[in-house]
């Protein structure tokens, strides 16, 4: 088992659509989670820490459910500016806080 | 301003020709990482450093090797580079702590025929 999955699309949706990103992760002990995005080829940038109470910042929200070990992304009114790659991004305890990603999940925004 | 480069940002070499790829942080971050992402595969630690002279290997070290003389730099060096090693190589950095931000460089295209 992959220790962070996610769905890799590609998610192709109108602008103005909500979509939904999921992600699972497989170590219990993570602390840390995040939303990176990633331009074609581009290096990867932060999108947004996800918090246990969840969280928002504009069109963007982060939620953590840490008993099933998943996280989300929903993207509302989406802009033709948000196709990416979006990766789910989980810590590891150990090997000084390192980061895993998962694959990442393509969003393409059509007019 | 605060970033992270990467030298080349392109490289077509040849099977066994030893080469370099420079990375340097302008931000006094301790923890340094290189990755190699591939198509499928994601993106995948090769090696990463907590500090100056603490280096340790990644998921996918082999084949490569790095060093850490100085905080701002984090080389990655192919002794002997083979064709899958062809790949999109990003250097990162960031504080020591597990919540802040890592910060990536802008990516080396690395072909090796």
């Amino acid at each position: 088992r992959k220790e962070v999955e996610q769905d890799p699309g590609p998610f192709n949706v109108p602008e103005g659509a909500t979509v939904a990103f999921n992600c699972t992760y497989s170590n219990s002990a993570s602390q840390s989670f995040f939303w990176y995005r990633q331009d074609c080829r581009k290096e990867p940038k932060l999108l947004m820490s996800v918090y246990s109470s969840g969280n928002e910042d504009g069109r963007f929200t982060a939620q953590l459910n840490r008993a099933s070990q998943y996280i989300s992304l929903l993207i509302r009114d989406s802009k033709l500016s948000d196709s990416a790659t979006y990766l789910c991004v989980v810590n590891t305890p150990n090997q000084g806080g390192k980061l895993i990603f998962g694959q990442g999940t393509e969003l393409s925004v059509k007019p | 301003e605060a970033q992270v480069t990467q030298n080349p940002r392109y490289l077509i070499t040849v099977t066994g020709k030893k080469l370099t790829v420079t990375c340097s942080q302008n931000m006094n971050h301790e923890y340094m990482s290189w990755y190699r992402q591939d198509p499928g595969l994601g993106l995948r630690q090769i090696y990463y450093s907590m500090n100056v002279e603490v280096t340790d290997k990644g998921d996918v070290p082999e084949g490569y090797k790095v060093s850490r003389k100085e905080k701002r730099n984090f080389p990655l060096i192919l002794e002997s580079p083979s064709p899958n090693q062809t790949s999109l190589y990003f250097c990162a950095s960031r504080p020591h702590g597990e919540t802040y931000e890592q910060y990536f460089g802008p990516g080396t295209r690395l072909t090796v025929t």
